[in-house]
């Protein structure tokens, strides 16, 4: 057990709608790191978040958007949906944005 | 742009034997490498990583891997194999900040009775 939890485990959505995703780091970690993983990408990095503040996107689509909380729990928000947004979102968390991180057990989407 | 080649797709290896993972990695500036593994199921776990100094470093689990810069590789190594090593491996690359890492499309590792 790596400290960081997400929910949900699992996400069953239709075309076009909305979903949040949650991360909550480990205690005292102030950096959250978003990836996808999917079959046809592999593993993306997708933004990182600095105690609050944005620190880096990566191949983050426009539809996506994240945040981290005063309390640095994150939330990853997308919109839209497409099929191909089916994926593993993982979240991972770190002391400083140096650090090792440590991942959280994933969100499985689905979009059908 | 940076990016990382592995290889082989999927290994299979007798348990007791040794294993090599072979990583090469495309960095403009001093690489941060990483060798994480993903077990079904599961978030990634770090096995071990390279910043500086000694070339030959050590993991948990046993693996240890080895920085060549003249070759742009970081192969992964354990000198035998357990049936629980059974699991996905991704090599990554990335900046001193954990930005921006970019992961390797991982080799599946089956181990044989």
């Amino acid at each position: 057990d790596s400290g960081v939890t997400q929910t949900p485990k699992h996400l069953i959505t239709a075309t076009g709608q909305r979903v949040t995703l949650r991360c909550s780091p480990r205690s005292g970690d102030l950096s959250v790191y978003w990836y996808q993983q999917s079959l046809d990408q592999g593993l993306q990095f997708l933004i990182h978040y600095y105690n609050g503040e944005e620190r880096a996107k990566g191949n983050i689509l426009e539809r996506f958007s994240a945040q981290q909380f005063p309390d640095l729990h994150s939330e990853l928000n997308l919109s839209s949906l497409e099929l191909g947004d089916s994926a593993l979102y993982f979240c991972a968390s770190s002391e400083r944005y140096s650090s090792e991180q440590y991942f959280g057990p994933g969100t499985r989407l689905t979009v059908t | 742009a940076q990016s990382v080649t592995q290889p082989d797709i999927h290994i299979t290896v007798s348990e007791g034997a040794s294993l090599e993972l072979r990583c090469n990695y495309s960095y403009g500036a001093t690489p941060y490498l990483f060798w994480y593994v993903q077990s079904p199921g599961q978030g990634l776990q770090l096995l071990l990583k390279y910043f500086s100094g000694d070339t030959l470093v050590q993991g948990i689990k046993g693996f240890e891997a080895e920085f060549k810069r003249s070759q742009s590789s970081f192969n992964l190594r354990k000198p035998s194999v357990h049936w629980s090593d059974a699991a996905e491996y991704f090599c990554a690359v990335g900046d001193k900040n954990n930005n921006d890492m970019r992961f390797g499309a991982g080799t599946r590792l089956t181990v044989k009775p």
